[in-house]
């Protein structure tokens, strides 16, 4: 079955230092795939999105993603963390062939120290 | 600018009781849905609805009925409450069902007792 894997749960990290977070998915076909992010007490919101073309994507808030293909990775990187990042980042891939699914990963949750 | 609307923020239910979550977008999507967010576990898809007349189930549909009232309006029915289905309820919606984006609700806190 179609997964998302998100092998971070939690991370933590001091203001200026680089985040990368991980994510994977299983699925063999066709993928658009996303990055949302959830402030405390606030709703999911969209970070960045890949349909196709260059793999490296940027997002709002100074946030990139690269698509690894032949990894099956759409991982997350911000080069420095704001105090502000603290969140929940999920992952989310669309399979955009056969039967509709728009799946997530389970979550990680990041605290930036000040 | 609402965007999407979700009724109750929080209710209390006790086992085996009923209640509807109502959802509404103004955003004149086609596609809208329901999510559940549990701690450890993301968000699952309970049931979806590529467009107006069209529902579909998700990941965990069992307990759940839903409703596509129109095209602005999505909602979740619990026809008897399970303390299983305390969690976090989004709703969201999307201009169709490949564009992907969703855009959420600001979620509904559900405790079954």
């Amino acid at each position: 079955a179609q997964s998302v894997s998100q092998h971070n749960h939690h991370v933590i990290l001091s203001e200026a230092a680089s985040l990368e977070l991980g994510c994977n998915y299983s699925y063999g076909g066709t993928v658009n795939l996303f990055w949302y992010v959830q402030y405390p007490g606030q709703h999911l919101q969209l970070l960045l999105k890949y349909f196709s073309g260059d793999p490296l994507v940027k997002g709002i808030k100074g946030f990139e993603a690269e698509f690894i293909k032949s990894k099956f990775s759409f991982n997350l990187r911000k080069p420095s963390v704001q105090w502000s990042d603290t969140a929940e980042y999920f992952c989310a891939v669309i399979t955009t062939s056969g039967t509709y699914k728009y799946i997530f990963g389970t979550g990680t949750r990041l605290k930036v120290l000040a | 600018n609402a965007g999407v609307t979700q009724t109750p923020k929080f209710q209390v239910l006790k086992t085996g009781q009923s209640m509807t979550l109502q959802c509404a977008q103004d955003m004149n999507h086609n596609s809208m849905y329901w999510y559940r967010q549990d701690p450890g576990m993301g968000l699952r898809l309970i049931y979806y609805s590529a467009s107006e007349g069209t529902t579909d189930k998700g990941e965990v549909p069992n307990g759940y009925n839903v409703s596509r009232l129109n095209k602005r309006e999505f909602s979740l029915r619990l026809e008897s409450a399970a303390p299983s289905q305390t969690s976090v309820y989004f709703c969201a919606s999307s201009e169709a069902l490949s564009t992907g984006e969703l855009f959420f609700g600001e979620g509904s806190r559900l405790t079954v007792l």
